[in-house]
C-alpha cells in the first residue's frame, strides 16, 4: 500500500513553455502533498506544501505564480511549471500523507526529470 | 545554524565494515525522526523511524539523543547494495507533516 505515482517521469521542452506534472496517491487519501525539487548532488528542497481543496503554502522564495500547484482531489495534485527556463531543469518529487495516519511518513512519488533546452 | 545537518561525506568503506553517522538537529521541539534511503536519480524512501528507545531492523540500528540532539545511523557488515544517500529526516512539529531533510550522507561500499 501507500503508492504515489508522478507523471511523466521525464520531459524535455523549449524554453518559455509551461510544464504540467501529476502527483497521485493510488491507494489512499493524500490529505496533504508536499512537492520538492533536487538539484544534482544537492538536498531535496521543499517548495511548497498543499492540503486538498486550499491554497498551497509556498517556501521562502519559491514564486507561487510560476509553480502553480491544484489539490483539486484526495488522490491528485499537480505542479505547473510556467514559462519554464534553463534554470529551472531539475528533479521534481511529489510526496503525499494522508489517510490513515501515516504518523508523519511521507511517501514519494518516483520523480520528475525536467530539462528545458 | 541549518536546521538539519549532515555530513556529506562520502564514505568509502570496505564490504563488511560497520559504518555509522550522525545527524544533529536544532529544533528541541522536534517530533519524529527518521532515516531515509535515497540512490542515484530514484526517490528517497523510508529507511527506518527513529524511536527515543532506539531501534533496530536487521544490520541498521538508530538512535535518538534528545539532550544532544542528534540521531545516528549505524550499518553493521556493510553490503554493496548499501551504497546510496542516507537522508536524515526530522519532523519539526507535532501537529503538521512539514519534514525536513538533511542534506544526505553518501556511502559507497567497495568489494
Amino acid at each position: 500500500g501507500a503508492v504515489v505515482s508522478q507523471h511523466p517521469s521525464r520531459v524535455i521542452c523549449k524554453s518559455g513553455t509551461s510544464v504540467k506534472i501529476e502527483c497521485r496517491s493510488l491507494d489512499f487519501q493524500a490529505t496533504t502533498m508536499f512537492w520538492y525539487r533536487q538539484f544534482p548532488k544537492k538536498s531535496l528542497m521543499l517548495m511548497a506544501t498543499s492540503n486538498e481543496g486550499s491554497k498551497a503554502t509556498y517556501e521562502q522564495g519559491v514564486e507561487k505564480d510560476k509553480f502553480l500547484i491544484n489539490h483539486a482531489s484526495l488522490t491528485l495534485s499537480t505542479l505547473t511549471v510556467t514559462s519554464a527556463h534553463p534554470e529551472d531543469s531539475s528533479f521534481y518529487i511529489c510526496s503525499a500523507t494522508g489517510t490513515p495516519a501515516f504518523y508523519n511518513e511521507q511517501f514519494f512519488g518516483p520523480g520528475t526529470r525536467l530539462t528545458v533546452l | 545554524r541549518k536546521e538539519v545537518e549532515q555530513d556529506p561525506g562520502p564514505f568509502n568503506v570496505p564490504e563488511g565494515a560497520t559504518v555509522a553517522f550522525n545527524c544533529t538537529y536544532s529544533n528541541s521541539a522536534s517530533q519524529s525522526f527518521f532515516w531515509y534511503r535515497q540512490d542515484c536519480r530514484k526517490e528517497p524512501k523510508l529507511l527506518m523511524s527513529v524511536y527515543s528507545s532506539g531501534n533496530e531492523d536487521g544490520r541498521f540500528t538508530a538512535q535518538l539523543n534528545r539532550a544532544s540532539q542528534y540521531i545516528s545511523l549505524l550499518i553493521r557488515d556493510s553490503k554493496l547494495s548499501d551504497s546510496a544517500t542516507y537522508l536524515c529526516v526530522v519532523t519539526p512539529y507535532s501537529s503538521a507533516s512539514k519534514i525536513i531533510f538533511g542534506s544526505g550522507t553518501r556511502l559507497s561500499i567497495r568489494p
